[in-house]
């Protein structure tokens, strides 16, 4: 069975611009969560979203946006990127994540780093 | 005041020896999550708790619901366990997302 796979593995930009970040869960998952890693920060939580609508997101500006696909696929995008939006993204997935025991699988991030 | 402390933040250990990771937590939970991150990024889910006690190989994690405490213990430790160790909370009531800690960085030395 395929994990959680996340593309790019890294990308860089300017500020200024736009990032999308791709993630594909695994198979029959239906809920796709969004963290942000920044250097010497524990993990925050972006986005959550379920059955191709955003459940709940955290505390970050409007410009953090995403979306998730019919294929469960998801995006996240991040406009008018700040030199401080760089950090290790991570996405993980599990089946339908309103039940209190589902874990979390994990992909191995994407490394934005903003020049 | 965070909403999960872990200690310690780093913790150096030489080879063979026994480990303990601590997390508290000041929220109600329905489940706690052990997650360990290596160099590279990625992160490997190692147990989910919301009672009582897991074991899975060498890794034992303990919860204690009403102190709002669990261990992370690793016992005959190898470099291969060198990694950062992340405890996150699923908050009762809450929709969906974790609550992380700050983790504990291990380094095992043989």
């Amino acid at each position: 069975e395929a994990g959680v796979t996340q593309s790019p593995t890294h990308l860089i930009k300017t500020r200024g611009q736009q990032a999308t970040l791709r993630c594909s869960p695994i198979s029959g998952h239906t809920s796709v969560y969004w963290y942000q890693q920044a250097l010497g920060l524990g993990l925050q939580f972006l986005l959550w979203y379920d059955e191709g609508e955003e459940r709940n997101r955290g505390n970050f500006p409007p410009r953090f946006s995403g979306r998730q696909f019919p294929n469960y696929s998801s995006e996240l995008n991040v406009n008018a990127l700040e030199l401080e939006d760089s950090a290790l993204y991570l996405c993980a997935s599990s089946p339908y994540g309103g039940r209190s025991n589902q874990p979390q699988h994990f992909g191995d991030g994407t490394r934005l780093s903003i020049l | 005041k965070n909403e999960v402390e872990q200690s310690p933040q780093n913790l150096t250990a030489q080879e063979g020896e026994f480990i303990t990771i601590n997390c508290s937590y000041s929220v109600g939970i329905s489940a706690l999550h052990w997650l360990q991150q290596h160099p590279g990024g990625g992160i490997v889910s190692l147990f989910m708790l919301s009672s009582g006690k897991k074991k899975h190989g060498r890794l034992i994690a303990t919860i204690n619901i009403q102190e709002k405490h669990s261990s992370l213990h690793i016992t005959a430790s190898h470099p291969r366990d060198s990694a950062v160790y992340i405890c996150a909370v699923r908050v009762r009531g809450s929709q969906g997302n974790l609550i992380f800690g700050k983790g504990t960085k291990l380094s095992v030395k043989p």
